[in-house]
């Protein structure tokens, strides 16, 4: 099992529907990462924050929103999403980045999101 | 763009025999990570290796890295059914101040280790 937590772990959602994913972790990483995986494909990095500040955004549409209300909990808002947005949610923590960290990557189990 | 290319794609097995992927990227790295992915679940970090190693073991797992050949591979000797998985590298770019923010992985190799 997974120590980082990812909610819902299924998740349905109408194109205009607003609803938001949840992760939580409890190993003091100051680092946590969203990510986007389709099938039988890598997963995408989306947006990483490091010690509560948005330091990454890679080019993703204003309809996902990231919050991290703290040290702990990573939230992803989503608004008037697409049918091709439909995709394995993964969250991940590690270490801020560093030379003395090389610090790799721990996931939570993903939410699985369709959108129709 | 992705930075690392795994090959084969795709690897079947008998339980018992070892699995070897490649990986080959495209810059200079800080450091080059193997992740295991059961369907439908989230990656599992396996083995990091510094960009300054060559080699490095853990259990049943050998990783290898040729920054000279911008290549890297994992071995997994001995192999179970319960190895069956994806398995991606993934590499951490020098152009970026170091650690793993900017995380990139490759297209991944799903073995199946029959028993």
């Amino acid at each position: 099992d997974t120590e980082v937590t990812q909610t819902p772990k299924h998740l349905v959602m109408g194109m205009t529907n607003k609803k938001s994913l949840k992760c939580e972790q409890h190993m003091g990483h100051r680092a946590m990462y969203w990510y986007k995986q389709k099938a039988k494909k890598p997963p995408e990095l989306m947006f990483v924050y490091s010690y509560e500040k948005l330091s990454i955004n890679e080019s993703v549409p204003s309809r996902f929103s990231p919050e991290c209300p703290n040290s702990s909990l990573l939230n992803l808002h989503l608004h008037a999403l697409q049918p091709e947005d439909s995709a394995l949610y993964l969250c991940a923590s590690s270490h801020p980045n560093g030379p003395e960290y090389n610090s790799p990557l721990h996931f939570g189990n993903g939410t699985r999101l369709t959108v129709t | 763009s992705q930075q690392g290319e795994e090959d084969p794609q795709a690897l079947s097995i008998q339980e018992g025999e070892n699995a070897t992927m490649n990986c080959s990227y495209k810059t200079s790295i800080n450091n080059l990570q193997w992740y295991r992915q059961n369907s439908g679940r989230g990656l599992v970090h396996l083995i990091l290796i510094r960009s300054n190693e060559r080699e490095k073991h853990s259990g049943r797992l050998r990783v290898t890295l040729d920054t000279s050949k911008k290549s890297s591979s994992l071995l997994i000797t001995a192999s179970r059914a319960a190895d069956t998985a994806s398995y991606f590298c993934a590499t951490d770019p020098m152009l970026t101040q170091g650690g793993s923010e900017k995380l990139v992985f490759g297209k991944g190799t799903k073995l199946t280790v029959n028993p």
